[in-house]
């Protein structure tokens, strides 16, 4: 069964630092795999999309990489701002559930102070 | 364009009522999901359909939940004899097919007294 691990829980850091959020999966084989933001009371935004036979990808000041055999991947956030601060979820899609259902890590808890 | 929207966006009922949630997805998408998110968790699955049908209900915690989706656009999750533990956001997604980018929705947030 796909497990999927988010690391920090939480992470406080001062506005305009660069940081990495880590995800981390059990099971390699997937279609792909998603990040999304949240926010308090809120539904989930998707940010970025990395297909299986893809390494990243790049929206503005977010960068996201996958590397399946390391069952890793992490989201780059380049100058961060108080706009930010928000829940990140990594989701994967597993080939095991035939491409339908995806798999959530428990997020982390990012705050940008100004 | 519209995104995947979700109503009630609250619902506040007592242990054993029935409760239903409704979903539209984005105009032409023919996968639609459901999820589940209890405080400080991410999403967990509870079943997904393509078109009418439901192609996999396996993370339906028990028979008192049931979703329909009968002419293949709006869904509605059906919950009878609601428990306390039912409490969460009911979060909707859907995607063009399976396979593809989930668009979620706002989700609905229950709470069963």
């Amino acid at each position: 069964k796909q497990e999927v691990t988010q690391i920090p829980a939480a992470l406080s850091v001062p506005e305009g630092e660069n940081l990495v959020l880590n995800c981390s999966f059990t099971d390699s084989a997937i279609y792909n795999l998603q990040w999304f933001r949240q926010d308090p009371g809120k539904g989930l935004t998707s940010l970025l999309l990395i297909q299986s036979s893809q390494r990243e990808q790049t929206s503005g000041r977010l960068n996201a990489s996958l590397d399946k055999s390391s069952g890793r991947s992490t989201l780059y956030i380049a100058a961060s701002q108080p706009g930010d601060s928000a829940t990140y979820l990594c989701a994967l899609l597993p080939v095991e559930t035939s491409g339908s259902r995806l798999t959530f890590g428990e997020g982390t808890q990012l705050t940008v102070n100004p | 364009g519209a995104g995947v929207s979700q109503t009630p966006s609250n619902k506040v009922t007592e242990k054993g009522k029935y409760v239903e949630l409704r979903c539209d997805p984005i105009s032409g998408h023919t996968a639609l999901y459901w999820y589940r998110q209890s405080l400080g968790q991410g999403p967990e699955f509870l079943i997904y359909f393509q078109g009418t049908g439901a192609a996999d209900d396996s993370g339906l915690p028990n028979d008192r939940f049931f979703a329909v989706r009968p002419e293949g656009s709006v869904s509605t999750l059906k919950i009878q004899r609601t428990e306390r533990g039912d409490s969460a956001v009911y979060l909707c997604a859907s995607s063009l097919t399976t396979d593809n980018e989930q668009f979620f929705g706002p989700g609905t947030r229950l709470t069963v007294l």
